[in-house]
């Protein structure tokens, strides 16, 4: 089955400093692809960066970027100097593409806090 | 211009009270969803419709009933209120062949159930 997994449930980092939060998938399918939402304070889901199975180099957003590492299906979120607004819940999600629902499998999130 | 749009924000009401949460989308998208969010924000897939046809209806009680009038509107109606549906209800949409079929995601609608 597939599946979502966020190991860090919370993490605090010191603002301008580089933040990476861990996601790993689990699929058995080859084309796929992967999403990071923000959910600030205020509660809205931002849509974040994507990457796909097949995408040869790592997807890059701004201050955001994805570690992208097939073989151990990591699919880590990669903040670089990090912001007080950086501050926020982030989900890691996951859609296969032969799923003709669309559906998105969803890790726990990780709770975000810079530190001033 | 808002993408996603629900209403109400919040939503306040008893126990036992029917309540419905409004969904439009002005993106052209021809998926929408509906998301439950618990205290723990974990996000639970309820329903998503595809050019109004149902196609994820995950398990939940039959309470809820999602309603698509047209491609742009998804709403949900639920009967007799229990305390247990207090939560962030969120809804989404997306275009199957567009940047991936990412979701978009209205603001949420906190639901609080006395």
């Amino acid at each position: 089955a597939q599946k979502i997994t966020q190991t860090q449930p919370g993490m605090f980092v010191q603002e301008k400093e580089a933040v990476t939060l861990d996601c790993t998938y689990d699929t058995s399918d080859q084309s796929y692809g992967l999403f990071w939402y923000k959910q600030p304070s205020s509660g809205e889901m931002i849509f974040l960066i994507y990457q796909g199975s097949y995408d040869e180099q790592n997807a890059t957003e701004g201050r955001y970027s994805l570690n992208f590492q097939k073989a151990r299906k990591s699919a880590n979120l990669v903040i670089s100097a990090s912001q007080l607004g950086d501050s926020a819940m982030y989900f890691c999600a996951m859609r296969d593409f032969m799923d003709s629902n669309y559906q998105l499998i969803w890790g726990a999130g990780t709770k975000l806090i810079i530190k001033p | 211009d808002t993408a996603v749009s629900q209403t109400p924000k919040y939503l306040v009401t008893q126990m036992g009270n029917d309540k419905s949460i409004k969904c439009e989308q002005n993106l052209g998208h021809d998926t929408m969803y509906w998301y439950k969010q618990d205290s723990k924000k974990f996000l639970k897939i309820m329903f998503s419709y595809n050019n109004k046809e149902l196609i994820i209806n995950e398990t939940v009680p039959n309470r809820f009933s999602p309603k698509s009038p047209d491609k742009a509107h998804l709403n949900l109606h639920i009967n007799s209120l229990e305390l247990g549906d207090s939560a962030v209800y969120f809804c989404a949409s997306s275009q199957a062949r567009v940047s991936a079929g990412t979701q978009y995601f209205g603001p949420g609608t906190r639901l609080t159930v006395l």
